[in-house]
């Protein structure tokens, strides 16, 4: 199975600030990686795809990158409406397989 | 408008039966597979597998295999996640997604399920 190892767990940020979260693959996956938003008590929506491409009706400031096993996800300029858990995930082979999450709270 | 749709609330007791259901609409059901994801309440998420409701194709995770059945009606645009014996253990959050290349653009709005003696 592709182990994907997200960091940190945890951020507090200000709004304004810019956020970045790492996950990281056990092996290559192209770049076949997702990220997701879930708020509290509701379902995960999804931001990026492919590693950097953003979904419909996402905001700019989020941003998709990639170098080699490692992907990042920016948040740039960051709004009240970002709190949030923040979690990655695999597309590129069976089973797929989520990063841990990381939370992001208010400073 | 996409939109999944899923059963509500459980509360079974250990040794129960359950079958929680995923209502498509707004889209052509048949040609996107169908994924179902656990969120124990705090922790994070875990894939449990797909299905094609077109032709019923299911691949599993190995850690949900032979603890649950995923089964699909493309004539109700419904899909659905069942067990034959529940445990303590399956108390979570289930989620049913849309899955256009393994990754999951529109999602149902989560059914909890509840096992307690």
């Amino acid at each position: 199975d592709i182990q994907m190892t997200q960091s940190p767990s945890s951020v507090s940020a200000s709004v304004g600030d810019r956020v970045t979260i790492t996950c990281r693959a056990s092996q290559a996956i192209s770049s076949s990686l997702a990220w997701y938003q879930q708020k509290p008590g509701k379902a995960p929506k999804l931001l990026i795809y492919g590693a950097t491409n953003l979904q419909s009706g996402v905001p700019s400031r989020f941003s998709g990158s990639e170098s080699g096993t490692d992907f990042t996800l920016t948040i740039n300029n960051l709004q009240p409406e970002d709190f949030a858990t923040y979690s990655c995930q695999q597309a590129n082979s069976f089973p797929l397989t989520f990063g841990g999450g990381t939370r992001v709270e208010i400073k | 408008e996409v939109q999944l749709v899923q059963s509500g609330a459980e509360v079974k007791k250990p040794g129960q039966s359950l079958k929680i259901s995923c209502k498509g609409s707004g889209y052509d059901f048949p040609n996107y597979w169908i994924v179902w994801v656990r969120q124990v309440p705090g922790k994070g998420l875990e894939w449990m597998g797909l299905i094609s409701p077109s032709d019923s194709n299911i691949i599993y995770s190995p850690s949900f295999q032979g603890q649950v059945t995923l089964s699909a009606d493309k004539s109700i645009n419904t899909a659905y996640l069942q067990w034959d014996t529940l445990k303590a253990s399956d108390t979570a959050i289930y989620f049913c997604a849309r899955s256009p290349m393994k990754f999951f653009d529109y999602w149902g709005q989560g059914t909890l399920v509840t096992v307690s003696s």
